[in-house]
C-alpha cells in the first residue's frame, strides 16, 4: 500500500493564481482531511469529507475549495491565492466507524505564494 | 469546544534524561487523545492514543502518556531520551462520532543534545 500520497511536493505562486493540490489513498477510507500547517500554530483543519460525495467545512476555510467525485480522491483547490496562503499542506485519512481511529497523514505539499 | 493546550514550545534535553512534554485538554465530553510526531520534511506519524480503556497507553519508540482526568492532562514520556528522539510533537484531541474532528495543539519541539 501507498498510504496517503500528495502532489506536488513544492509549489510557487504569484498572487491571484489558482491550482489544485492532489491527495489520493489506498487504503478504501471513508474519512479524509486536509490540514494546514503553520510555524506556532499547529495544524488547522480546512475541509473534510466523511464519503464520497460529501464534504463540510473545517476551522479555516476561506479561499479554498474541495469535492469528493470518489473514494480515493480528495483535491484541494485555492481558487486565487494570496500570501497569506503560504505553508505546507497536509491531506489525511482514517477508517469509518469512530474518531478514535488513526489518521494516516501524506508527506505534505510546501506552497508558496509570492 | 475541544481543545488542547501544549507547554512548551521547544523543549531540551540531554541525551538519555527524562522527556516530558505537557499536554492539557478542554473537552465537554470524554475525549479521545492522540500524540503525533513528525520528523523533519515528513508528515505525522501516530506515537499512541487514548481511547477509554487503560490511563497509562504504551507507544511506539518507548513513549508512553498517562490520561488524568482530574488534571486534564495527557503528559507525553519516555524514561531515557534518544537522539533520533529530536523532532516536533504534536498533542490532539477528538471525541465520539464518525464526523468528529480532530483538533491539534501548537507542537511542541524537542531537541536532544550529547
Amino acid at each position: 500500500n501507498a498510504g496517503v500520497t500528495q502532489t506536488p511536493k513544492f509549489q510557487v505562486l504569484k498572487t491571484g493564481q489558482s491550482m489544485t493540490l492532489q491527495c489520493a489513498q489506498d487504503m478504501n477510507h471513508e474519512y479524509m482531511s486536509w490540514y494546514r500547517q503553520d510555524p506556532g500554530m499547529g495544524l488547522r483543519l480546512i475541509h473534510y469529507s466523511v464519503g464520497a460525495g460529501i464534504t463540510d467545512q473545517g476551522e479555516v476555510p476561506n479561499g479554498y475549495n474541495v469535492s469528493r467525485s470518489t473514494t480515493e480522491d480528495f483535491p484541494l483547490r485555492l481558487l486565487s491565492a494570496a500570501p497569506s496562503q503560504t505553508s505546507v499542506y497536509f491531506c489525511a485519512s482514517r477508517e469509518t466507524g469512530g474518531s478514535y481511529n488513526e489518521q494516516f497523514f501524506g508527506p505534505g505539499t510546501r506552497l508558496t505564494v509570492l | 469546544a475541544q481543545s488542547v493546550t501544549q507547554l512548551g514550545s521547544h523543549v531540551s534535553v540531554s541525551e538519555g534524561a527524562l522527556v516530558l512534554l505537557r499536554c492539557n485538554y478542554s473537552s465537554s465530553v470524554p475525549p479521545y487523545l492522540f500524540w503525533y510526531v513528525q520528523y523533519p520534511n515528513q508528515g505525522l506519524q501516530l506515537l499512541l492514543k487514548y481511547t477509554s480503556a487503560a490511563t497509562l497507553v504504551k507507544g511506539i519508540n518507548g513513549f508512553e502518556a498517562e490520561f488524568k482526568k482530574s488534571e486534564t492532562s495527557f503528559h507525553l514520556t519516555k524514561p531515557s531520551a534518544h537522539m533520533s528522539d529530536a523532532a516536533e510533537y504534536f498533542c490532539a484531541v477528538s471525541y465520539t462520532g464518525t464526523a468528529s474532528k480532530l483538533t491539534f495543539g501548537t507542537g511542541t519541539r524537542l531537541q536532544v543534545t550529547l
